[in-house]
């Protein structure tokens, strides 16, 4: 199985800040990621596909990036309704893996 | 806009079988370029794909759950569902059904539904 690891697995910032999240996979899996948030008592939605695709209607603060093993998810201005916990997920194999999670807090 | 409900007892008893049923709607289960499949979510924890089917029946599971899982279309329902056999507590979860986009996405999600294996 193709393992993603995220980091960090929490953070905490401020209103207006920039927030990485850092999702490395085991293996080369070309740019086929994807990001989800979740919030609490909520389905997640997904943010980001084919590592730098922005899914309809997301917020443009949203990007994505990477290819190989390594990938990123940037929101550029931190606004207080992105509090949620944040997944990277694999389809480059099966069976799909997700990252741990990112907790992300205000 | 597509929308996916899960359906199905909260409480299953240990060894016994857990299903769960998700309804479609805005979109028919029959069309090409899908497959439709299972996520769960124990409470506190990450999310661990469970598997999918397609159009033409094909089922891919994950390996650890291949030998109590199966997954299958009802075209005249427009649902499809789930089957888990020989449960124990550690499949006690959140079970969320999802459309996933010509092998690359899932989109949309259900809203989860928890259950429960206890006595």
């Amino acid at each position: 199985d193709i393992q993603m690891t995220q980091s960090p697995s929490s953070l905490s910032a401020s209103v207006g800040d920039r927030v990485t999240i850092t999702c490395q996979a085991s293996q080369d899996i070309s740019n086929y990621l994807n990001w989800y948030q979740e919030k609490p008592g909520k389905a997640p939605n997904l943010l980001i596909y084919g590592a730098s695709s922005l899914q309809t209607g997301v917020p443009s603060r949203f990007s994505g990036g990477g290819s190989g093993t390594h990938f990123t998810l940037t929101i550029t201005s931190l606004q207080p309704e992105d509090i949620a916990t944040y997944y990277c997920q694999q389809y480059s194999l099966l069976p799909l893996t997700f990252g741990g999670g990112t907790k992300v807090e205000i | 806009q597509v929308q996916l409900q899960e359906s199905g007892p909260g409480l299953v008893k240990p060894s016994q079988t857990l299903s769960l049923t998700c309804t479609v709607s805005g979109a028919s289960i029959t069309a090409f370029n899908y497959y439709w499949g299972w996520i769960r979510q124990p409470a506190g924890k990450g999310l661990e794909w469970i598997g999918r089917v397609d159009i033409t029946g094909t089922t891919d599971y994950a390996p650890s759950l291949r030998d109590r899982v199966s997954i299958s279309l009802d075209m005249s329902k427009n649902h499809f569902s789930l089957n888990l056999r020989s449960v124990t507590a550690s499949d006690t979860a959140v079970y969320y059904c999802v459309r996933e986009v010509a092998g690359t996405r899932f989109d949309p999600w259900g809203r989860g539904t928890l259950v429960t294996v206890s006595s």
